[in-house]
C-alpha cells in the first residue's frame, strides 16, 4: 500500500532553516508529483509548493517563494521541504502528499514549532 | 489563483440529521480533459491528516460511506452527509485540482447538536 512516512518534529529558532523529508513506498516515486501542505494550530490547508519527481520540476506558492526548495531523490524514494529564514508564525505542521490531481495520500504530518 | 469560499464555517446538527456544506469557486474548475469537475472533499479529523471523501465533484472515494455524497457543477458545489453519524464530527475542506495552486476552502467544522 501507498505510504508516506516524515521525519520527526523539529524546534528552530527564528531565522533558522529546517528541512523535512517525506520518505514514499508502495508506488513507483518517479510516475507522481509529491506536494507539500502546511497547517498552522487550528488553522486551515494551505498549498506550498510541489515537485514532478521525474524530472524535479518544481511550483511554489507566491507567499513562500523565496524561502522554500523542494526537492527530491529518486534513489530513495524521498522528497524533501527545506523552508528558510522561520518565523514564530511558522509554526506549524507540515504534510507532504501523493498528488494523483487531488489528494489521496498523505503523510502523518511534522510538526515544526519555531520558538526563541 | 483560484478562491475556495465554503459556507458555513461551522456546523451543529443532530445525530441521524442531514448536514450540507457548500464551497463556491471563484472561476470554473471544470476540466475538458477529463470532463469531470476538479474539485474535492476532505475530512480531518482532530489530530489526524486530512482523508480524501470525494473527488470529481460526485465521486465517493473508495471505503467512504455513501452517506456523504458530493454535487455541483460550474462553481457551485456543495458536500452532504445524509444522516450524521457520531464519527463524523471533523473540519471538512473542498479543494480545487483545476490548477496550480491548488487552493482549498477555509473549513467547516461540524458538530453534533
Amino acid at each position: 500500500q501507498v505510504q508516506l512516512e516524515q521525519s520527526g518534529a523539529e524546534v528552530r529558532k527564528p531565522g533558522a532553516s529546517v528541512k523535512v523529508s517525506c520518505k514514499t513506498s508502495g508506488y513507483t516515486f518517479t510516475d507522481y508529483h509529491v506536494h507539500w501542505v502546511r497547517q498552522a494550530p487550528g488553522q486551515g490547508l494551505d498549498y506550498m509548493g510541489c515537485i514532478n519527481a521525474k524530472d524535479g520540476a518544481t511550483h511554489y506558492a507566491q507567499n513562500f517563494r523565496g524561502r522554500v526548495t523542494i526537492t527530491s531523490d529518486a534513489s530513495v524514494s524521498t522528497a524533501y521541504m527545506e523552508l528558510t529564514s522561520l518565523r514564530s508564525d511558522d509554526t506549524a505542521l507540515y504534510y507532504c502528499v501523493r498528488e494523483t490531481w487531488f489528494y489521496g495520500d498523505w503523510g502523518q504530518g511534522t510538526l515544526v514549532t519555531v520558538s526563541s | 489563483d483560484i478562491m475556495m469560499t465554503q459556507s458555513p464555517d461551522s456546523l451543529a446538527v443532530s445525530l441521524g440529521a442531514r448536514a450540507t456544506i457548500h464551497c463556491k469557486s471563484s472561476q470554473s474548475v471544470f476540466h475538458s480533459s477529463t470532463t469531470t469537475h476538479h474539485l474535492a472533499w476532505y475530512q480531518q479529523k482532530a489530530g489526524q491528516p486530512p482523508k480524501l471523501l470525494i473527488y470529481g465533484a460526485s465521486t465517493r472515494e473508495s471505503g467512504v460511506p455513501d452517506r456523504f455524497s458530493g454535487s455541483g457543477s460550474g462553481t457551485d458545489f456543495s458536500l452532504t452527509i445524509s444522516s450524521l453519524q457520531a464519527e463524523d464530527v471533523s473540519v471538512y475542506y473542498c479543494q480545487q485540482y483545476y490548477s496550480l495552486p491548488r487552493t482549498f476552502g477555509q473549513g467547516t467544522k461540524v458538530e453534533i447538536k
